[in-house]
């Protein structure tokens, strides 16, 4: 199974930060990774797909990417609204897997 | 409005069987790519199950053997049946559709979720 290992495990910042959350995979997936976010009792929201393509309705402050191993997404602009739990997902191998997630918190 | 309800979460005890449903609204649930994925405060997010839109089906090595996933075509329903149920089963239960790009693909539509807990 591939790993997925995200950093940090949890980050505090300001409205207006620029975010920047990393994710490896312990072997390469080519383009084949996705990022969530999730609020406390909701389900995740699907927001960059195959690396850095923008899922529709997600705003553009959010942007990803990477290839091989490496990725990161990207928030441009803290907004309120995005103080949340992040993760990333390979999509190249089943079993499909996650990694532990990214608590971005207000500072 | 697309849409994807689960039901059928509960308390169940450890070896018994359960079966969750997904009824999905606004798409076909037998021409797209179906799944599972489960969510434990200890263990994060955990991918379970797949069902193509062939037919074909994948499990996570941790429930092999013991779940399976299945679909109503004429009522637009996704189940799993779970079976021999262990404590480690606890979890929130999604199904997602797995939206196919061409040469990947996501969880783009998710339901609420349904809790199933295993315990004596």
């Amino acid at each position: 199974d591939i790993q997925m290992t995200q950093s940090p495990s949890s980050l505090s910042a300001s409205v207006g930060d620029r975010v920047t959350i990393t994710c490896r995979a312990s072997q390469s997936i080519s383009s084949y990774l996705n990022w969530y976010q999730q609020k406390p009792g909701k389900a995740p929201k699907l927001l960059i797909y195959t690396a850095s393509s923008l899922q529709s309705g997600v705003p553009s402050r959010f942007s990803g990417s990477g290839s091989g191993t490496d990725f990161t997404l990207t928030v441009s602009s803290l907004q309120p609204e995005d103080f949340a739990t992040y993760y990333c997902q390979q999509s190249y191998s089943t079993p499909r897997t996650f990694g532990q997630g990214t608590n971005v918190e207000i500072k | 409005e697309v849409q994807l309800v689960e039901t059928g979460g509960g308390l169940i005890q450890p070896g018994g069987s359960l079966r969750i449903s997904c009824a999905a609204s606004g798409f076909t649930v037998s021409s797209n790519y179906m799944s599972w994925v489960r969510q434990t405060p200890g263990k994060g997010l955990e991918w379970v199950s797949i069902i193509y839109s062939g037919g074909s089906t994948y499990y996570a090595g941790s429930v092999k053997g013991r779940f399976t996933i299945s679909r109503d075509n004429s009522k637009n329903i996704l189940y799993l049946q779970m079976n021999s149920l262990r404590a480690e089963d606890t979890a929130v239960y999604y199904c997602a559709r797995t939206y196919d790009y061409g040469d990947s693909d996501a969880f783009d539509i998710w339901g609420q979720g349904t809790m199933v807990t295993v315990s004596s």
